[in-house]
């Protein structure tokens, strides 16, 4: 079945580690994107990338960073400049990098930084 | 500054109440408004509204978009306990930017 999948589901590190969530989608489609959601709040925009060996910084990009070295894998490490890094992460990926009209989300990954 | 705003933030109703979710919106360039509904993981997709007046409807779900008053509706007839979840209102504007809202609690109670 086509999809979007992350991993892992749940993810505990010690404060000060880097981390690195996964996201792979085998829709064929070209624009892939990253969202953090907090209690309260609504998605806010990481990172996204349009195409292959090209991404942009979001909304809240500082402390993170990522990598599109393949179409289906766009993978977000959460280094230890970000202050504030627990929070429930979200892939989504559309057919057309021109438009962010609707969007595929993966299940999610739930980071705690202890 | 390109906003998004849902009301309520939290609704409680029974089962078979009709309920009604409000989200408003002040962007550049708006290009469509998007619902989802989120329940213990990933949202899911309900609706995309781009042209003002015309319904979308998917079962006891419709909405429908004004954009001179530049604010979208969300209706919910006869709830059922499969309902509780958060729903997400989000607007795409300029090219490719898109903003969500805080979200809506539904709770349904039997």
């Amino acid at each position: 079945d086509g999809g979007i999948t992350q991993s892992p589901k749940y993810l505990f590190r010690k404060e000060g580690q880097n981390v690195t969530l996964s996201c792979e989608q085998n829709l064929n489609h070209d624009a892939m994107y990253w969202y953090r959601q907090d209690p309260g709040q609504g998605l806010r925009l990481i990172y996204y990338s349009q195409i292959v060996n090209d991404f942009q910084k979001g909304d809240i990009a500082e402390g993170y960073s990522v990598s599109r070295e393949k179409k289906e894998s766009f993978p977000l490490t959460v280094t230890s400049a970000q202050k504030n890094p627990t929070a429930f992460y979200l892939c989504a990926s559309s057919i057309d990098p021109q438009s962010t009209d609707t969007q595929y989300f993966g299940p999610g990954t739930r980071l705690t930084v202890l | 500054e390109d906003k998004v705003v849902q009301s309520p933030l939290s609704l409680v109703v029974h089962e078979g109440d009709t309920v009604t979710l409000n989200c408003s919106y002040e962007v550049t360039n708006f290009r469509s408004l998007l619902w989802y509904k989120q329940e213990k993981k990933a949202p899911t997709f309900l609706f995309m509204l781009t042209s003002s007046g015309i319904e979308k409807k998917s079962g006891r779900l419709s909405s429908i978009l004004d954009k001179k008053e530049l604010f979208s509706i969300l209706n919910i007839t006869a709830t059922q306990t499969g309902d509780s979840a958060i729903y997400l209102c989000a607007v795409v504007y300029n090219t490719d930017k898109l903003i969500f809202g805080t979200g809506t609690r539904l709770q349904v109670f039997p």
